[in-house]
């Protein structure tokens, strides 16, 4: 079974511009979470999707959004780049239920934005 | 900040010597989780311990979970070059819905010399 998998896994950026990156679950998976990994803030969580509707979003400004597809792929977008959003954005995937609290998170390996 | 913190932030020890590992959060839980992560790379699930859950054994791994103290402890027994990570524990809160939000500690550098 194919893991999850992120596209792009590089790019670089400038400010001001936006970015879209895209994340394919594991299949079967109905389930897409999204984090952002910095030096200096760590793991945080972004947002997640469970059968196209988000049910969860961190502390973020609206310039980051997401959306999930009924094949249950995900992207998100961030919209007018800024310095401090240069991270690796990881994805995760599970298999969730309507009513479920989390087990276990597949992650794929990342899009490591970099903005000059 | 949500964040749990973790102690120590970096470890080295040689191969065979035993890594320990502390977390501490600071809601109420559901469960709590640990992930290795490779330099750069994805994260990788370890073990998954419950709220009502005191200690949970996978292979070479320990987890501890002492909810009075909102604490938990991850033990390596043997370890070996190749455990050379990052590790995070992470818990999921009592929203009383459905979640897949994780709260990340801030993370142990574990070297382990050959």
């Amino acid at each position: 079974k194919a893991g999850v998998t992120q596209t792009p896994r590089y790019l670089i950026k400038t400010r001001g511009q936006q970015v879209t990156l895209s994340c394919s679950p594991i299949s079967g998976h109905r389930s897409v979470s999204w984090y952002q990994q910095t030096p200096g803030q760590g793991l945080q969580f972004l947002f997640e999707y469970f059968s196209e509707t988000q049910r969860n979003k961190g502390n973020f400004p609206g310039r980051f959004s997401g959306r999930q597809f009924s094949n249950s792929r995900s992207e998100m977008n961030v919209s007018t780049l800024e310095l401090g959003d240069s991270a690796l954005y990881l994805c995760a995937s599970s298999l969730g239920t309507s009513g479920s609290v989390t087990g276990e998170l597949f992650f794929g390996e990342g899009s490591r934005l970099t903005v000059l | 900040s949500q964040q749990g913190e973790e102690d120590p932030q970096a470890l080295s020890i040689q191969e065979g010597e035993n890594a320990t590992m502390n977390c501490s959060y600071k809601t109420s839980i559901n469960n709590l989780q640990w992930y290795r992560q490779n330099s750069g790379r994805g994260l990788v699930h370890l073990i998954l311990i419950r709220s009502n859950e005191r200690e949970k054994h996978s292979g070479r791994l320990r987890v501890t979970l002492d909810t009075s103290k909102k604490s938990s402890s991850l033990l390596i027994t043997a370890s070996r070059a190749a455990d050379t990570a990052s590790y995070f524990c992470a818990t999921v809160r009592n929203y009383g819905g459905a979640t897949n939000k994780l709260i990340f500690g801030t993370g142990t550098l574990l070297a382990v010399q050959p």
